[in-house]
C-alpha cells in the first residue's frame, strides 16, 4: 500500500509569483484535505476535496485554490504570493469526510523571499 | 467555532514513568477527536481516534486517550514512556453533523523522555 506523497520538497519563490503543490493519495482514499503550517503552529485547515468537488473551505482568501483528480490526487495553487504563506503545506487522504482518520505526506516547504 | 486548547507547550519525562498529554475542545455536539504525531521533517501520523462509544481509545504504540466529555478533554497517556516517543503531539477535533468537514488542531506539545 503506497501512502500519501507531496512534490517537491522544498520550494523557494519570490513574492507575487504563483505555485503549484502536488499531492498524491493513499490508495483507496476518495478524500484530500489540505492543510498549511506555519512555524511553531498547528496545521490550519485550507479546504478539502471529495470525488473532484471541493467539500469544504477554511479561513483562506480565494488566492489558494485546488483540484482533484479522477485518480484521487490533488494540486494546491497558491497565486499573488505573500511573505506570510511561508510554511510547510500538508496534503491528507482519507476514506471519507468526516469520521475517517487522515493520513497525512511528509509535506513541501515553502519559503517566499 | 470549534477550538482545541493544548495548554502544555512542553512535556518532560522521565524514561519508564507514565506519559500525560492535555487537550480541551470545544465544538457544536458531539466531537471526532484525533491524536496524531509529528517527528522532525516528517508529516503528522495518526495515533488514535474517539468517535463513539467507550471512552477509553487504545492506539498505535502503546498510547491511549480518555474522552471526557464534562470536562471536554481528550488527554494522551502512556503508562511507560520511551526516549524514541519524543516528538511533538497534536490534539485535533472535529464535529459530528452533516457538512463538519474541518479538522481543527491545537498549537501542538513538545514531549521529550528524558533518558
Amino acid at each position: 500500500e503506497t501512502g500519501v506523497t507531496q512534490s517537491p520538497t522544498h520550494l523557494i519563490k519570490t513574492r507575487g509569483q504563483q505555485v503549484t503543490l502536488r499531492c498524491s493519495s493513499q490508495s483507496g482514499h476518495n478524500t484530500v484535505s489540505w492543510y498549511q503550517q506555519a512555524l511553531g503552529q498547528g496545521p490550519q485547515f485550507i479546504f478539502q476535496y471529495y470525488r473532484e468537488e471541493e467539500n469544504g473551505r477554511g479561513n483562506f482568501p480565494p488566492r489558494f485554490s485546488g483540484l482533484q483528480f479522477p485518480n484521487y490526487s490533488s494540486e494546491l495553487n497558491v497565486n499573488a504570493l505573500e511573505l506570510d504563506d511561508s510554511a510547510l503545506y500538508l496534503c491528507a487522504s482519507s476514506l471519507g469526510t468526516v469520521s475517517y482518520e487522515q493520513y497525512f505526506g511528509p509535506g513541501t516547504r515553502l519559503t517566499v523571499t | 467555532a470549534q477550538s482545541v486548547a493544548q495548554p502544555e507547550d512542553q512535556v518532560n519525562v522521565a524514561e519508564g514513568n507514565p506519559l500525560t498529554v492535555k487537550c480541551t475542545y470545544s465544538v457544536s455536539g458531539n466531537p471526532y477527536l484525533f491524536w496524531y504525531v509529528q517527528y522532525p521533517n516528517r508529516g503528522l501520523q495518526f495515533l488514535l481516534k474517539y468517535i463513539t462509544g467507550d471512552n477509553l481509545v487504545k492506539g498505535s504504540y502503546g498510547f491511549e486517550a480518555e474522552f471526557n466529555k464534562s470536562q471536554t478533554s481528550f488527554h494522551l497517556k502512556k503508562p511507560s514512556a520511551l526516549v524514541s516517543d519524543s516528538a511533538l503531539y497534536f490534539c485535533a477535533v472535529r464535529a459530528t453533523g452533516a457538512g463538519s468537514y474541518q479538522l481543527t488542531f491545537g498549537k501542538g506539545t513538545k514531549l521529550s523522555v528524558i533518558p
